[in-house]
């Protein structure tokens, strides 16, 4: 089974400033990684996806994270953060030979402030 | 197109109504999901279809019964409920490959409220 921390639960930051969401994992089996966004009373999009590869990652709209294995960690990046990006952040994984369920963390609240 | 569609958006049904939600997807995915997210938390799983067969029942009650009538949709029927199943619940797809799932994509989801 499969578990994730996300130790933040809510990350307030002034616009323009970075930002770093944090996110731990816990697994007995290799995993697949990935950060969700939902925006007030809207579905989960996916920002990114750590499958197998480079362990970095990015997003097209200026988000990166970084798989590091050792500390089972899928930290999310941002250098400059904007008011657009305020919204619920969710770390999820999921078995990656056998894996039918996606196991979500209890999230991050990022309020980016002007 | 990278979207799963989900009816309505909005529900808000008796403790003595039947009613049904819906979710479409035209990705050709095998792999489908009903969750369940109460306020400030994260998703929940309530089940999950694989090639249209109920894979995994998170032990749910039996007042919601799901089905997969092809690989393209995905009910979630609702019967006697009660309040403190109000909830956005949310349906997603994925790919299955003979490993593990890819990433998972999301409905709008319903609101539904129990009074």
């Amino acid at each position: 089974a499969q578990s994730v921390t996300q130790l933040d639960s809510q990350v307030p930051v002034f616009e323009e400033a970075p930002v770093e969401l944090r996110c731990n994992y816990s697994s007995s089996v290799s995993v697949y990684l990935f950060w969700y966004v939902q925006y007030p009373n809207q579905g989960l999009q996916l920002l990114l996806k750590y499958l197998s590869g480079s362990t970095l990652v990015e997003s097209i709209n200026g988000f990166e994270a970084e798989f590091n294995k050792s500390q089972t960690s899928f930290h999310l990046r941002k250098p400059s953060v904007h008011i657009s990006d305020t919204a619920e952040y969710f770390c999820a994984v999921s078995d990656r030979d056998y894996g039918q369920n996606f196991v979500f963390g209890p999230g991050t609240r990022l309020s980016v402030l002007p | 197109d990278t979207e799963v569609t989900q009816t309505p958006k909005h529900l808000v049904m008796g403790m003595t109504n039947k009613k049904s939600l819906k979710c479409e997807q035209h990705m050709g995915h095998r792999a489908m999901y009903w969750y369940k997210q109460k306020a400030k938390k994260p998703p929940e799983l309530m089940f999950v279809y694989s090639y249209e067969k109920l894979s995994i029942n998170e032990s749910v009650p039996s007042r919601f019964s799901p089905e997969c009538p092809n690989s393209s949709l995905l009910n979630l029927h609702l019967h006697a409920l009660q309040p403190e199943d109000s909830a956005l619940y949310l349906c997603a797809s994925s790919h299955q490959t003979g490993a593990g799932n890819t990433e998972a994509f999301f409905g709008q989801g319903t609101r539904l409220t129990v009074v």
